[in-house]
């Protein structure tokens, strides 16, 4: 049963330390996305790639997170210095383009800074 | 620039009603994908249905059913005698697949339903 990995599932940590969120897309799949779910902004998009290059991270606070797909079986979500205001459930998606026939999200990351 | 309206931030209703939830989209994309997703309250985001522009025909999955219009860019989800394991909030998603857009997936706010017993 393919699916999409996300690693941790929790984490709690301090103001000013650094958080990395793991995904592991499925395999075969050529996009990868990052969202951010809060209450009040519901699903955003940070960041996706297309063959492990990145189209637009338009969506993510450059000073702060950073994306990469270092091969085509991990994708990374760095926040440094983390910030309260970071707190959210990271969710990673992977898909197939064009058309997305497939389109599966992992099970999310549930950060909370304190 | 795409984008997709849930106006309905949350419905109630008695087991065994009828429910419609609503989605309005909006693209300058000939070819785009409409997709909807449940996320109950474990918080999974679960893949329901994806559709394709060029194909209006309804589609029927047990007790839920999709109706597509591009007059009125619309791709509503109605869900026949709901149960409570219904209660979930509801995302509609768009992705142009011009070259602008990438395929990029955007989502609405979501519809939360509670189905009551």
């Amino acid at each position: 049963d393919a699916r999409v990995t996300q690693t941790p599932r929790d984490k709690v940590t301090e103001m000013g330390q650094e958080v990395t969120m793991r995904c592991q897309p499925i395999l075969g799949h050529n996009t990868v996305f990052w969202y951010r779910q809060t209450m009040m902004q519901g699903l955003e998009l940070l960041a996706y790639f297309r063959n492990r290059a990145p189209l637009d991270d338009s969506g993510m606070p450059k000073d702060r997170f950073s994306a990469e797909m270092p091969d085509a079986t991990l994708a990374t979500l760095k926040i440094q210095p983390s910030e309260p205001r970071d707190s959210a459930v990271y969710f990673c998606a992977s898909g197939l383009a064009p058309g997305f026939t497939e389109a599966f999200f992992g099970q999310g990351t549930r950060l909370t800074v304190v | 620039a795409q984008k997709v309206t849930q106006a309905q931030t949350e419905i109630s209703v008695v087991e065994k009603e009828d429910v419609t939830l609503d989605c309005v989209y909006e693209t300058r994309d000939t070819t785009y994908y409409l997709f909807w997703y449940k996320q109950p309250p474990s918080g999974e985001l679960v893949f329901l249905i994806r559709r394709n522009s060029f194909d209006e025909q309804n589609e029927i999955s047990g007790r839920y059913s999709w109706n597509f219009q591009k007059s009125t860019s619309s791709f509503n989800f109605t869900i026949t005698a709901s149960q409570v394991v219904d209660s979930a909030v509801y995302f509609c998603a768009l992705s142009e697949a011009g070259s602008g857009g990438y395929n990029k997936l955007i989502f609405g706010a979501g519809t939360r339903l509670a189905v009551h017993p």
